[in-house]
């Protein structure tokens, strides 16, 4: 089955300290989102993908937070100088943008403990 | 700005009985999508259904139905004969058409009995 993999599954770091995330979306798709889910609520929208164009982005994502998608495949997703209230679960998804669904997949997600 | 409001934070139900599962959205854009979403204890999030604003019928998928109310702005989830693993966190959520992200409500724990 080739899902959604992002690496890794979890992440304990010191507060201030730089952490890096993997997502390597369904292969065929050419849209790839990422999500920041914390305890208890649904998960908000950070930024996304056109092959390698980042088209959309939060305000949630401050200049700590950067993405890259460099050759339209996998994607990461950086923090750099963490604080405790980055920690939570860091989803990625993606999708097809042709048709009219665009049902979106998603990985089984990176849990970020910042201590 | 795009909305959604899930009332209920959690819901019990008899094992092979149905359930609803409430959802409220708020748009101004007149094509959109609303998608329910399961999330286990294990914490993938698992895609079940899609509704979209011009769909003159309500979607189904197995025993997975969506009650669109258009007017109402409404788009419930109906699950039929539920099952032990039905047992999830459960979360509405749209997408307007002129962009890409979900929007998500804030889910519903819901836990079958036997």
């Amino acid at each position: 089955d080739t899902g959604v993999s992002q690496d890794p599954r979890h992440k304990i770091t010191k507060r201030g300290q730089n952490v890096t995330f993997r997502c390597d979306p369904i292969s065929e798709h050419n849209r790839l989102y990422w999500y920041r889910q914390t305890l208890g609520q649904g998960p908000e929208f950070l930024t996304y993908f056109q092959n390698e164009a980042q088209l959309e982005k939060s305000r949630l994502l401050s200049d700590r937070f950067s993405a890259e998608r460099p050759k339209g495949s996998f994607s990461t997703l950086e923090i750099q100088r963490t604080e405790q209230g980055d920690s939570a679960m860091y989803l990625c998804a993606s999708s097809l943008s042709r048709g009219s669904v665009y049902e979106q997949y998603f990985g089984p997600g990176t849990r970020l403990t910042v201590t | 700005a795009q909305k959604i409001t899930q009332t209920q934070p959690g819901m019990f139900v008899q094992e092979k009985e149905a359930v609803t599962l409430d959802c409220t959205y708020d748009t101004s854009d007149p094509s959109y999508g609303l998608f329910w979403y399961k999330q286990p204890s294990s914490g993938e999030m698992i895609f079940l259904i899609y509704q979209g604003s011009y769909d003159q019928q309500n979607a189904t998928e197995g025993r997975y139905s969506l009650n669109f109310q258009k007017a109402r702005k409404s788009a419930n989830l109906v699950i039929s004969a539920s099952q032990l693993g039905d047992s999830a966190m459960y979360f509405c959520a749209m997408r307007e058409d002129t962009r890409g992200e979900l929007v998500f409500g804030a889910g519903t724990i819901l836990r079958v009995k036997s």
